[in-house]
Parts: C-alpha cells; sequence; structure tokens
C-alpha cells in the first residue's frame, strides 16, 4: 500500500528564510507524488505533482520539490519565505487499486515570522 | 468560471439526525471524491465515484452514504450510523486521465 509521512506537524521560519517541509513516501510502484496548501477554512490547493521525467518539479508561488528514489522523499522547497506562505500543507501520493485515489500525509503547518 | 462549489460552508445538526452535504461542479469532471478532515490526521477518504450511477467505498465509509445520478453532482449524506460526524469535508473532482484533485472550499459540520 501507498503511504507517506510527513516529518514535522509544525515549522516556523522567519520571513526571508528558506522554507523545507518533509515528505517521505512508501510506495510498491513508481509514485505519483503531490503537494497541496490549505488555508484556513478553505479547500486544498494543488501547488506541483510529480508523475513522470524531470525529478525537480516547479509548482506555483515559487515552490518546488525535488523527487529522490534513492531517499524516497519528495521534500517541498521555497528559497524566500513570505508571510503568505503560512497555511498547513499536505503531501500526497496516489494509490494504486483504481479510481485515481490519493493518500494524504497528516499535514504540515507552516508558520512564518517577521 | 469552473469550479467545485460545496454548499453549506458551516453546518449544525442535532445528534441522531442524517444530513445531507452537496457537492457540484461544472468542470466536466468524471471523478468526484469526498475525504473527511479532522485536525492531526490529514485527509481521509469516504466515497469516491468514476462514472455517473456507480460509486465505491474509501477508508471510512461506515455511517455514509452518497448518490452519482447526474455527473455534475455527488451528494454525501451523513447518517445517524456515523458515530462521530464532527469534522471538515472536503469534495474533491478530477478528470479520469489526470493525476489531481479540484477540490472544494468545504462544509464544516458540528454535531450537538
Amino acid at each position: 500500500a501507498q503511504s507517506v509521512t510527513q516529518l514535522g506537524s509544525h515549522v516556523s521560519v522567519s520571513e526571508g528564510a528558506l522554507v523545507l517541509l518533509r515528505c517521505n513516501y512508501s510506495s510498491s510502484v513508481p509514485p505519483y507524488l503531490f503537494w497541496y496548501v490549505q488555508y484556513p477554512n478553505q479547500g486544498l490547493q494543488l501547488l506541483l505533482k510529480y508523475t513522470t521525467g524531470a525529478t525537480l518539479v516547479k509548482g506555483i508561488n515559487g515552490f518546488e520539490a525535488e523527487f529522490k528514489k534513492s531517499e524516497t522523499s519528495f521534500h517541498l522547497t521555497k528559497p524566500s519565505a513570505h508571510m503568505s506562505d503560512a497555511a498547513e500543507y499536505f503531501c500526497a501520493v496516489r494509490t494504486t487499486g483504481g479510481g485515481n485515489k490519493l493518500t494524504f500525509g497528516t499535514g504540515t503547518q507552516l508558520k512564518v515570522e517577521l | 468560471d469552473g469550479g467545485i462549489t460545496q454548499s453549506p460552508k458551516y453546518l449544525f445538526r442535532k445528534e441522531g439526525q442524517n444530513v445531507t452535504l452537496s457537492c457540484e461542479q461544472n468542470l466536466n469532471h468524471d471523478a468526484m471524491y469526498w475525504y473527511r478532515q479532522d485536525p492531526g490526521q490529514g485527509l481521509r477518504l469516504i466515497y469516491y465515484s468514476q462514472i455517473v450511477n456507480d460509486f465505491q467505498k474509501g477508508d471510512i465509509a461506515e455511517g455514509y452514504s452518497v448518490s452519482r445520478e447526474k455527473k455534475e453532482s455527488f451528494p454525501l449524506t451523513v447518517t445517524s450510523a456515523q458515530k462521530n460526524p464532527t469534522a471538515f469535508y472536503l469534495c474533491a473532482s478530477a478528470p479520469t486521465a489526470s493525476y489531481g484533485y479540484t477540490f472544494g472550499s468545504g462544509t464544516r459540520l458540528t454535531v450537538v
């Protein structure tokens, strides 16, 4: 079965600092991986996705993630945090067995401080 | 503009009552999904549907029911059998051949 683990339920950074949110996956097949962002009382918005091809994936709002098969990781980064980046971030993996189902991690709450 | 509409945004119900959450999309997506979100637990799949008049149980289907009579609509009923229904419910849709979801803005259900 496919699963993802997000390390750190809360991450705090200073404005302008590097953002690094960690995600490790477990998959018996080549994974399709996703990062979503959620603002309070809102739905989730897709930041980026990896299916096949280039392992460095660029997304919206200056975020990017690198698929590292050897480390079973798909960490999300942004060079310089902005106050508007404060939100909850979810990593997800597509589940096998049909239906295009996604299994989500438990989320990482990002706080950006002045 | 295309999107997914969930209504209402907030819903309060008494314990023992069934309640139906609405989800409508105008994206012409074939597949639709219902997830439940609880603090610290991420999102858990309740039901999904890949085509009209067909749907499958997800990981936590007990106490819930759905229908898919139209491509655009995928309502979720939270029945009195659901032991802990207070949660944030999210509906999503996707084209069959795609690998990412579009989410609605959610319904926060509180049962008192």
